[in-house]
């Protein structure tokens, strides 16, 4: 079993739609959670971090994790074309240690 | 604006042959990484340094060996190329400590070994 589980999709949703993301993990140690954004022949990008349990905001963007169930997600309000990308996420057990990545889910936001 | 430079977007190298990676960033990090990536299989940790001269060994080493003899600089060498290390191999920089989860990227080099 993987650590981290992300369906890897693809997933298509017309413009305007809410988008849910989700990874689910095993390793309760993890601290810190990810999510980056990954656009064609382009490497990721951070868009959200989350420390601990919670949800955080930020503008169309809302990363949720609930560590009693070991399971994070990522909403986008109002999709545009312009979030069609792969969305990868990670976790950290924090301090220097290594991240650890979804396989990532590949998003397609159709006009 | 932060940015990483990986040396070649493409490459088409041998089997046998021996392959350099270079990897600059210029946002004064302390660690620096190496990835590859595969469709199915995700981002996987190769080798990572957290200072000059040091490294430590990710996920998936075999194969694989690395150099950093200044802090901007990382380089990834695959010592006798093989068709299995066909991939997307991704260098990151991030600061040591509480905001190492902060990792930027550079664009990746799609290297084919025939």
């Amino acid at each position: 079993q993987k650590e981290v589980e992300q369906d890897p999709g693809p997933l298509s949703v017309p413009e305007g739609a809410i988008v849910s993301l989700n990874c689910t993990y095993s390793n309760s140690a993890f601290q810190y959670f990810m999510w980056y954004r990954q656009y064609s022949r382009k490497g990721p990008e951070l868009l959200m971090y989350t420390y601990s349990s919670g949800n955080k905001e930020d503008g169309r963007f809302t990363a949720q994790v609930d560590k009693s169930s070991k399971y994070i997600s990522l909403f986008i309000r109002d999709s545009q074309p312009s979030d069609s990308a792969t969305y990868l996420c990670a976790m950290s057990a924090g301090g220097n240690e290594k991240l650890t990545f979804g396989t990532g889910t590949r998003l397609t936001i159709i006009p | 604006d932060v940015k990483v430079t990986q040396s070649s977007r493409y490459l088409v190298k041998r089997t046998g042959e021996k392959v350099f990676l270079e990897c600059v960033q210029d946002m004064d990090h302390e660690n620096m990484f190496w990835y590859r990536q595969d469709p199915g299989l995700g981002l996987r940790l190769i080798y990572f340094s957290y200072d000059v001269k040091m490294k430590e060994k990710g996920d998936i080493p075999e194969g694989y060996s690395v150099s950093r003899e200044k802090k901007e600089r990382f380089s990834l060498i695959l010592e006798s190329a093989s068709t299995n290390q066909t991939s997307m191999y991704l260098c990151a920089s991030s600061f040591v400590g509480s905001r190492a989860y902060e990792q930027y990227f550079g664009p990746g080099t799609r290297l084919t070994v025939t």
